[in-house]
């Protein structure tokens, strides 16, 4: 079974550029996270959607980030404008209805803003 | 002050050696209880739940004590392969991390 797909794994932008992160869920579960991991904050939860809808979003650091969860295989992380304090790993996490509680995580998108 | 507290570490330690991790959470309304493992520039990884009778998978043993509000991991007969970075996580309707605490296995 395939896991959690995220993409870009790798992006390098410049500040004032706008960055899309994608996540493809694993396919049945129907909550989906989205987390930022850096030294010196470490893992920290930004949002979530439970069967594609908003949940907490009081993760979400200001108005330049945004997520969306069109349908229950695919959402976005979106930062308009980016800057550099934006540089992190971001990864997206998928857990079913069944288990709650084991979240399976995607690679991360390793983000650089100069 | 972080609502969950882990050392950071490292802890460096020969093969074959025995290692417990600590961590402590703020929230007494957390309801559930993980250590996740995260290996160097990976994604982080379900390694146990916790549970207040504590439990065992091999050579982990993870132990809760709720009235501490804290939370252990022990590794026995520590691997190569156990070097990784150990997550202390609580769920208080979403998951709360830990900074993690590095734990370095030597030959």
């Amino acid at each position: 079974d395939a896991g959690v797909i995220q993409s870009p794994r790798h992006e390098v932008t410049e500040m004032g550029q706008e960055v899309t992160l994608r996540c493809k869920p694993i396919s049945g579960h129907n909550s989906l996270f989205w987390y930022r991991q850096t030294m010196m904050r470490g893992l920290e939860l930004l949002i979530y959607f439970n069967n594609n809808v908003p949940i907490d979003d009081s993760g979400m650091p200001e108005d330049r980030f945004s997520a969306k969860m069109p349908n229950a295989s695919f959402s976005t992380l979106k930062i308009q404008p980016s800057e550099p304090r934006d540089s992190a790993v971001y990864f997206c996490a998928s857990s079913s209805r069944t288990d709650t509680d084991t979240q399976y995580f995607g690679p991360g998108t390793r983000l650089t803003v100069l | 002050r972080k609502e969950v507290e882990q050392d950071p570490g490292p802890f460096n330690v020969p093969e074959g050696a025995t290692v417990a991790f600590n961590c402590t959470y703020s929230n007494s309304a957390s309801q559930s209880f993980f250590w996740y493992r995260q290996d160097c520039r990976k994604e982080p990884k379900l390694l146990m739940s916790v549970y207040s009778s504590g439990n065992e998978d091999g050579r982990f043993t993870a132990q809760l004590n709720r009235a501490s509000q804290y939370i252990s991991l022990l590794i026995r007969d520590s691997k190569l392969s156990d070097s990784a970075t150990y997550l202390c996580v609580v769920n208080r309707d979403k998951l709360v991390f830990g900074a993690g605490t590095i734990l370095r296995v030597k030959s």
